[in-house]
């Protein structure tokens, strides 16, 4: 079946920029998300880019896409001690559009 | 934005009862619902799929009839935890999209079940 990766544990300094990498199996994938999931809360959407991009911009947060390698990445710009979180990729294909998740990233804001 | 809701967000509760959890879309018509289980400092597993009047669709491994699922209408799906036990003990998250063929879910806050 699919299978979504990611580190586990990233930390940065208040104001640096953080990187989360994902990789993805499925060649099909049609979307490619990023979560945020803050401690006993739900996700929240952070952004998502069409298989067919290769990056998307909004805000602090930009994402690349590497179709050919599967690799996903968030990076956050002027990371902030509110962005401390666990971050997830995950990805859709197929009529079923279900979501795949990797295993998340630890998101740890040094101040 | 679209806003889904969970009730109850947290129950504790006795070996062998049954616990309901409510998912509710409040502002938009959810075709689809989707029930997910979390373990501590894990992903999230996809246990069923649920469509608004049919029966849910069971990912591998999850026991139909241990986690039995309602979809009574558009705005609501029910995830029913029956004959509970200690290992049921986890964070169970819905989401809802908002028609067939739009890619977004949007999530609810999520339900910490404990089984003592």
């Amino acid at each position: 079946g699919e299978d979504v990766e990611q580190s586990l544990f990233l930390s940065v300094r208040e104001g640096d920029s953080s990187v989360i990498n994902c990789t993805y199996t499925d060649s099909s994938s049609t979307y490619l998300y990023w979560y945020k999931q803050e401690p006993g809360a739900g996700l929240q959407l952070l952004t998502y880019i069409f298989s067919n991009m290769d990056m998307k911009q909004d805000q602090r947060l930009t994402v690349l896409l590497n179709k050919k390698d599967k690799h996903l990445s968030l990076r956050i710009a002027d990371t902030q001690t509110g962005d401390s979180a666990i971050y997830f990729c995950a990805e859709t294909s197929g009529s079923a559009r279900q979501l795949t998740f990797g295993s998340g990233t630890q998101l740890t804001v040094l101040p | 934005g679209a806003v889904v809701s969970q009730h109850p967000s947290r129950v504790i509760c006795k070996s062998g009862t049954s616990v309901k959890i409510e998912c509710r879309s409040l502002d938009f018509q959810a075709t689809t619902m989707f029930w997910y289980r979390q373990f501590p400092k894990q992903s999230l597993m996809l246990m069923a799929t649920s469509n608004e009047g049919s029966k849910a669709t069971y990912e591998q491994g999850v026991e139909k009839d241990k986690f039995l699922i309602n979809h009574a209408s558009l705005t609501l799906s029910t995830l029913t935890v029956t004959s509970a036990h200690p290992e049921d003990s986890s964070f169970y998250i819905c989401s809802a999209k908002l028609a067939a063929l739009y890619n977004e879910q949007f999530f609810g806050p999520g339900t910490r079940l404990t089984v003592l």
